[in-house]
């Protein structure tokens, strides 16, 4: 079944303890993304890669970084975790670049205290 | 990236009822989606609609790209289509997608 799996789908933990939110995809898509979502505000994108080894900044990517060292999977680690990260987080997935369908993740919801 | 503007912002409808969900971007646009965000939490991509008109069972979307907007149409619906509606898009030479703050539909039986 082609999906985009996340984990852990819940999380609470506590300011500046390091973790990470994993993505994988089974659809051998080139491009990858992660989104927060906040009520009210909609999705923003926090970082995308296009490939393998390539990465950029979305519109509020202060706070994360990501990695993409194997097409399947795009990591999302929050290295010093604070409340205004507290949000519903989605990895996406598309065969290239966002000019195709994008397939969502479940989405992990985070909790900083 | 684009400035996405989503209208109306909540909707209300009787089941059966027609509506109309408007989408506008701040730029000329590419990539133009359309999701749906069930009340589980689910996103699912509607429709890829860069121009032109796309119809899927009940629902259809029509993008003018160079007025820069989009239309989503809903007809007869049903409670399952309750959720919150976003639009999606990138800029000319943008690999960012940037969506609009949504549409929360709701639909009483």
């Amino acid at each position: 079944e082609a999906q985009v799996t996340q984990n852990p789908r819940y999380l609470i933990t506590v300011t500046g303890k390091k973790l990470t939110v994993t993505c994988s995809q089974n659809m051998n898509h080139e491009y990858m993304s992660w989104y927060r979502q906040d009520p009210g505000l909609g999705l923003r994108q926090i970082y995308y890669s296009m490939n393998v080894e390539v990465t950029d900044k979305g519109d509020v990517p202060e706070g994360y970084k990501v990695s993409r060292k194997e097409k399947r999977n795009f990591p999302l680690i929050l290295e010093s975790p604070s409340p205004n990260q507290t949000s519903l987080y989605f990895c996406a997935s598309s065969l290239r670049a966002p000019s195709y369908e994008q397939y969502f993740g479940p989405g992990t919801r985070l909790t900083v205290t | 990236g684009i400035q996405v503007e989503q209208s109306p912002p909540d909707l209300i409808l009787q089941e059966g009822a027609n509506s109309t969900l408007r989408c506008n971007f701040s730029d000329s646009v590419n990539n133009l989606q359309w999701f749906h965000q069930n009340p589980c939490g689910q996103l699912i991509n509607l429709f890829y609609i860069p121009s032109g008109t796309k119809q899927n069972g009940r629902l259809s979307a029509t993008t003018v790209a160079t007025e820069r907007y989009s239309l989503l149409y809903i007809s007869s619906s049903q409670t399952t289509d309750s959720g919150v509606y976003f639009c999606a898009g990138s800029g000319s030479n943008d690999y960012k997608l940037s969506f609009g703050a949504g549409t929360t539909v709701t639909v009483r039986a």
